[in-house]
């Protein structure tokens, strides 16, 4: 079955910079890559998705990239600022599978 | 208001006492899940429904069941709950599998 992993499980940043975050995929059939945000107390929220028939999608200060060879895609934020801290996971579905498989989660901490 | 409702949000219980976690939607979705966090662990796919009377086991289905008789309700039922099924569960709701999943606010149970 598939199996995603992500990095890193914390990340720390000063205000303005920006952050990274990868995920790494096993099923090569894997179509669709949804990544969503956890803030704390709440459930968690899609912020952005991809579909392999692209490489990259943006959507103003977060972006996410896609290796289909190299099985991994990443979420970029840029000009990070504090109501950016949360937990931030991956997922990754394919369309003949119906099970839902997210990563592990990154902890990002935006520091003022 | 498009939402998931979770009840009760929170709760506390002694192994082997029988248990229902309601959820339900607003959005006509016909796919729906519920998933249990757990630090370190992430987001784990217990069980899923892609439509009424249609259930399906995720990852962790072991100690839980689900029934699906209208479509937009999906409780999750613990039927003799023990202390490793202490966790934050969340249900969830899409129009279909490789969709956005709309996540309800999460109910923290305690088994003792």
């Amino acid at each position: 079955g598939e199996n995603v992993e992500q990095h890193p499980s914390t990340l720390s940043v000063q205000e303005g910079d920006s952050a990274v975050i990868k995920c790494t995929y096993s099923d090569s059939a894997s179509n669709y890559f949804p990544w969503y945000k956890q803030e704390l107390g709440k459930g968690p929220q899609l912020i952005i998705d991809i579909r392999s028939n692209v490489g990259e999608k943006k959507d103003q200060r977060i972006a996410v990239t896609l290796n289909k060879t190299a099985k991994h895609f990443s979420l970029h934020i840029t000009e990070t600022q504090p109501e950016d801290s949360a937990v931030y996971f991956c997922a990754a579905m394919k369309t003949s599978y119906d099970k839902v498989i997210f990563g592990p989660g990154t902890s990002l901490s935006v520091i003022p | 208001e498009a939402q998931v409702t979770q009840n009760p949000r929170y709760l506390i219980t002694v192994t082997g006492k029988k248990l229902t976690v309601t959820c339900s939607q607003n959005m006509n979705h016909e796919y729906m899940s519920w998933y249990r966090q757990d630090p370190g662990l992430g987001l784990r796919q217990i069980y899923y429904s892609m439509n009424v009377e249609v259930t399906d086991k995720g990852d962790v289905p072991e100690g839980y069941k689900v029934s699906r008789k209208e479509k937009r309700n999906f409780p999750l039922i613990l039927e003799s709950p023990s202390p490793n099924q202490t966790s934050l569960y969340f249900c969830a709701s899409s129009f279909g599998k490789n969709y956005e999943q709309y996540f309800g606010p999460g109910t923290r149970l305690t088994v003792t």
